[in-house]
């Protein structure tokens, strides 16, 4: 059962590079999640796709892009990587979506980001 | 912005204690979920619970919930050395379409 996989799990950048961080769930989720998470703080949301073919941007997406590329993958973009960003990311499924619904969360493992 | 807030930030006990950990919210919801992580580890949902509910109960968890407050409760009895981990609130509902918005956090440790 893999559940939500997030690649990489480490990744050190420095300011100006891009890269991107992976998602895949195998559970046949309609959402999925990034969410950021730093020292202290609860999680914020960065980016979501309530279903496949759509995107939607959360508390935090400046200096993000994101792509659901087909129903099991969601992945998201540092286009200019900078400081600030530092970070660990989660990756996250839901299998129920609607205007007063959201179920459980299936959550990755997490890709701890380093920018210098 | 947040919208749950956890207090405490910080707990500690001892195995065999009850744990209560306090969440607020802002704005309406249609649901409360409360979610465990363990260091360095991605966040493990435990329970929900909806709006039209007071209290819920899985194994060594009680949840309640007071709309009119705005408020919600963890509590974890007969605590073991492998409850240490942060708890988490999130809400889903109201102006959060599709989504859910989640608290700080509290750091719970639960000493053997």
């Amino acid at each position: 059962n893999a559940g939500v996989t997030q690649t990489p799990k480490f990744q050190v950048l420095k300011t100006g590079q891009s890269m991107t961080l992976q998602c895949a769930q195998d559970m046949n989720h309609n959402s999925m999640y990034w969410y950021r998470q730093d020292p202290g703080m609860g999680l914020r949301l960065i980016y979501y796709s309530a279903s496949e073919g759509t995107t939607d941007k959360g508390e935090v997406p400046n200096g993000y892009n994101v792509s659901r590329l087909n129903k099991r993958e969601f992945s998201l973009r540092l286009e200019s990587a900078a400081p600030s960003q530092t970070s660990v990311y989660f990756c996250a499924s839901s299998a129920r979506t609607g205007w007063e619904s959201t179920g459980e969360l299936f959550f990755g493992e997490g890709s701890r980001l380093t920018v210098l | 912005s947040q919208q749950g807030e956890e207090d405490p930030q910080a707990l500690s006990i001892q195995e065999g204690e009850n744990a209560t950990m306090n969440c607020s919210y802002k704005t309406s919801i249609n649901n409360l979920q409360w979610y465990r992580q363990n260091s360095g580890r991605g966040l493990v949902h435990l329970i929900l619970i909806r709006s039209n509910e007071r209290e819920k109960h899985s194994g060594r968890l009680r949840v309640t919930l007071d709309t009119s407050k705005k408020s919600s409760s963890l509590l974890i009895t007969a605590s073991r050395a492998a409850d240490t981990a942060s708890y988490f609130c999130a809400t889903a509902g109201g102006t959060s379409y599709g989504k859910l918005t989640f608290g700080q956090g509290t750091i719970l440790t639960v000493h053997p």
